[in-house]
């Protein structure tokens, strides 16, 4: 059972270019987030999904698009990459039904550096 | 949106001291959880505590919702808690949305 998987690990991008970041989660989760952290700071809250085919706007959602075609995917991307999007992205799913459903489970991070 | 205060923000213990660390809200408290980020970054969900007290080993923690407080209890310390400890509630205070984040305790065990 892998939980809540993203890709890739470390990425390193010019301003300008363009780069999507996938999660994938294999616990059937409804809801799906994308959070960034910077340092000294908690996570932000950039977009998320409360299930196939739609999404909502966080905390911080501009310079970013995401789509979530497959319930268990939900894509970040950034169309035209700049610095102040240098960050640490971190992708989370939460099952939403029952007692426990906020409990989010996070994924191991994206660490992106925009030169 | 609800704001999250955690303190202290930095914390240095020597191995098998014991330490509280608190979070304020501003607003209600429905759905609040820990979170321990390790050195290597991943995100480890703690406790489920949106009222209360809960305990997991040397770990417990407590809510008061009325009050917009939670305390994370750590009871002898290990090299291996290390890390920066976040609490975290709804986005909307109990909504469809995502978590809002203190800034976390930066927490350092010493052997």
């Amino acid at each position: 059972n892998a939980g809540v998987t993203q890709t890739p690990k470390f990425r390193v991008l010019k301003t300008g270019q363009s780069m999507t970041l996938l999660c994938a989660q294999d616990m059937n989760h409804e809801y799906m987030y994308w959070y960034r952290q910077d340092p000294g700071m908690g996570l932000r809250l950039i977009h998320y999904s409360v299930g196939e085919g739609t999404t909502a706007k966080g905390e911080v959602p501009d310079g970013y698009n995401v789509s979530r075609l497959k319930k268990q995917n939900f894509l970040l991307g950034l169309e035209s990459a700049a610095p102040s999007q240098t960050s640490v992205y971190f992708c989370a799913s939460s099952y939403r039904r029952g007692p426990r459903g906020y409990i989010q489970y996070f994924g191991a991070g994206t660490r992106l550096s925009v030169l | 949106g609800i704001q999250v205060e955690q303190s202290p923000p930095d914390l240095i213990l020597q191995e098998g001291a014991n330490s509280t660390l608190r979070c304020n809200f501003s607003d209600s408290v429905n759905n609040l959880q820990w979170f321990h980020q390790n050195p290597w970054g991943q995100l480890i969900n703690l406790f489920y505590i949106p009222s209360g007290t809960k305990q997991n080993g040397r770990l417990s923690a407590t809510t008061v919702a009325t009050e917009r407080y939670s305390l994370l209890y750590i009871s002898s310390s290990q090299t291996t808690d290390s890390g920066v400890y976040f609490c975290a509630e709804p986005y909307s205070g109990g909504g469809a949305d995502g978590l809002t984040f203190g800034k976390g305790t930066h927490l350092i065990i010493q052997p």
